[in-house]
């Protein structure tokens, strides 16, 4: 079965580049959500689309921006990089039409250096 | 506003003995609760799901949780631990009834089984 695709899977930046990630969502799933995992975190969830339209907004830096495009995939964009932000992105995909009972699938996620 | 907590940091068990890993909740209104696995350098993998019905529900790789909405608490189990089962886990919740509501994480028990 198909799973959420995520490029690209390592990234290494200098400080104060920009970055930008991109995710493929399940085959009909219309809900995309990103998450950031430091090193021995927990995933934080940054921001979620819904319909192509933002759905939610969690701890995502002014640095970041994202979007879900018409085809469902989606992009995360990062400037001014900071070391601190690197970490693992994680993108992860939904259907929620109808049924809004249904789970939230992971990518493998990118990883993200800064140096 | 929802939270999970994961009150072990770390879990060591014997191979083919039970193993539980524990997770509380907090949420308004009905949950629905997720266990999610991590092994080193990779995505977060989905085991299982409590939505609605037997408190009992069974996963993936020989796993189960049960459910209990007077203590809060959905608990991670598995009659008999297998090597392979070493591996990071995560407890989620995510609230009912809204579209494209995030899932939050809790902090994650390192699951170490022993030969």
């Amino acid at each position: 079965a198909a799973g959420v695709i995520q490029s690209p899977r390592h990234l290494i930046k200098e400080k104060r580049e920009t970055a930008t990630l991109k995710c493929y969502p399940i085959p009909r799933h219309d809900t995309v959500y990103w998450y950031q995992q430091g090193p021995g975190q927990d995933p934080q969830f940054l921001i979620s689309f819904y319909e192509k339209m933002q759905s939610d907004k969690g701890s995502i830096p002014d640095r970041f921006s994202a979007q879900q495009f018409s085809d469902y995939h989606s992009e995360l964009n990062m400037s001014s990089l900071e070391l601190g932000d690197s970490a693992l992105y994680f993108c992860a995909s939904s259907l929620d039409s109808g049924d809004r009972r249904n789970t939230i699938y992971f990518g493998e996620g990118s990883w993200l250096t800064v140096v | 506003a929802q939270s999970v907590a994961q009150p072990e940091d770390q879990v060591n068990v014997a191979e083919g003995n039970p193993l539980t890993v524990k997770c509380t909740y907090s949420v308004s209104g009905n949950p629905y609760l997720f266990w999610y696995v991590q092994y080193p350098n990779r995505g977060l993998q989905f085991l299982l799901k409590y939505i609605t019905g037997d408190n009992l529900v069974k996963g993936s790789y020989g796993f189960e949780a049960e459910f209990n909405k007077s203590q809060t608490s959905f608990h991670l189990k598995k009659p008999s631990a297998l090597v392979s089962d070493s591996a990071l886990y995560f407890c989620a919740v995510r609230r009912e009834y809204s579209s494209a509501s995030k899932i939050i994480f809790g902090s994650g028990t390192r699951l170490s089984i022993r030969p």
